[in-house]
């Protein structure tokens, strides 16, 4: 079974621009989580998508969105770059039922994102 | 809302000692709490999981306790080797349908 899929792996982007990053869960996951880390900061959670529908939202401003499809596959977008946006951005997903998670997440590689 | 403290945030330990890492947290209501392990490259991958139901869970080299009168709970890693260089994040839950919140990690150095 193939793995949690990002793309790109990685992206140059300048303060002000926006970026858009995807992400394929494991095959029958429906749960996507998205993740920023950074070396000061660690794991933070960004929000969670279940059946298209924002099920939980980390501390994040609104620059930063998302979104689900019926194929359960995911994107981020995130408006207005600033510097502090560098960092990489991970995608899991797992087999979290409708009333909820608290299982595995599977991680995908992440895609580093530069702003300069 | 919920915090996890990890500490260390590097732990350097001789090839086939034992490694402890420790971390805490804030809300009562968790009972989910997972360990991830992150190697160069990859995104994390989850090595052991404990729910508050139960005080400890052994898998091979790998353990972790939970105190939950104290809210902190422990990774243990016995006989290391190098592959177990990684960073290696706690988290916390406070149920199944809630965010998990990771602490900032720990890298894991095995010298030889």
């Amino acid at each position: 079974k193939a793995g949690v899929t990002q793309t790109p792996r990685y992206l140059i982007k300048t303060r002000g621009q926006q970026v858009t990053l995807s992400c394929s869960p494991i095959s029958g996951h429906r749960s996507v989580s998205w993740y920023q880390q950074t070396p000061g900061q660690g794991l933070q959670f960004l929000f969670e998508y279940f059946s298209e529908t924002q099920r939980n939202k980390g501390n994040f401003p609104g620059r930063f969105s998302g979104r689900q499809f019926s194929n359960s596959r995911s994107e981020m977008n995130v408006s207005t770059l600033e510097l502090g946006d560098s960092a990489l951005y991970l995608c899991a997903s797992s087999l979290a039922g409708p009333r909820g998670g608290g299982n595995e997440q599977f991680f995908g590689p992440g895609t580093r994102l530069t702003v300069l | 809302g919920e915090n996890v403290e990890q500490h260390p945030s590097t732990l350097s330990v001789q090839e086939g000692d034992s490694a402890v890492i420790k971390c805490t947290y804030s809300d009562s209501a968790s009972n989910y709490f997972p360990w991830y392990k992150q190697e160069l490259g990859k995104g994390p991958q989850l090595i052991i999981d404990i729910r508050s139901n139960v005080g400890e869970k052994k898998d091979q080299r790998i353990a972790v306790t939970l105190n939950k009168t104290a809210k902190h709970f422990s990774l243990h890693i016995t006989e290391t080797q190098p592959e177990d260089s990684a960073v290696y994040f706690c988290a916390a839950s406070k149920s199944r349908d809630d965010k998990i919140i990771f602490g900032k990690g720990t890298r894991l150095h095995i010298l030889p």
